[in-house]
């Protein structure tokens, strides 16, 4: 089983459409959590972090279920420029580096 | 400020070639990564740096691969005797604290090995 294990999509969604991507993660001792995105042929960048708590930045909320092991990204009123890999990114303890998902393609259509 | 640097952008090499990538992280990060993504692919973990410390080689593919950082400043990864199985994206990272914090890439070394 892969440590974090993401569905490859792609998800086609309309315009102001709201998508949910989850994220399931093998480690129950695993401590951090993130949501990055790619674009095509670009770095990574950093989306938001996942708080215990789950949390919000504008149209994006990002939720933790650690019973389950997964962690989710909701996007609401989807727009064009949404359109992008969503990569999952967990910290294990014990562990040095960040482990990465392969990730979620999204494609927001007009 | 500055951001994630890294040299070249994109390199062609023959198979059976040494090739050296190399990564300037944000100032005053003191944790370094080295990812590879092939075409298509997820994030391959291959080597951590965090201060002073040993560093965390664990995902290097072979003994082909090697890595090694001055102080909290530059790192250079080394490829030697190049396949073409080797062509990916390099991306290096860097992150204030290590151990789970946020990471910043660069725009990552295309390698291409003919």
């Amino acid at each position: 089983r892969k440590e974090v294990e993401q569905d490859p999509g792609p998800f086609n969604v309309p315009e102001g459409a709201t998508v949910a991507f989850n994220c399931t993660y093998s480690n129950s001792a695993s401590q951090s959590f993130f949501w990055y995105r790619q674009d095509c042929r670009k770095e990574p960048k950093l989306l938001m972090s996942v708080y215990s708590s789950g949390n919000e930045d504008g149209r994006f909320t990002a939720q933790l279920n650690r019973a389950s092991q997964y962690i989710s990204l909701l996007i609401r009123d989807s727009k064009l420029s949404d359109s992008a890999t969503y990569l999952c990114v967990v910290h294990d303890t014990g562990r040095r580096a960040l482990t990465f998902g392969s990730g979620t393609r999204l494609q927001v259509q007009p | 400020g500055a951001g994630v640097s890294q040299s070249p952008s994109n390199k062609v090499t023959e198979k059976g070639k040494d090739v050296e990538l190399r990564c300037d992280p944000i100032s005053g990060h003191t944790a370094l990564y080295w990812y590879r993504q092939r075409l298509g692919q997820g994030l391959e973990f291959l080597i951590y740096f965090q201060g002073n410390s040993a560093p965390d080689k664990s995902g290097l593919p072979s003994d082909r691969f090697s890595a090694e950082r001055t102080g909290e400043s530059v790192s250079t990864l080394t490829i030697q005797r190049t396949q073409q199985e080797d062509s990916a994206v390099y991306l290096c990272a860097s992150s204030l604290a290590g151990s789970g914090s946020p990471l910043h890439f660069g725009n990552g070394t295309r390698l291409t090995v003919t």
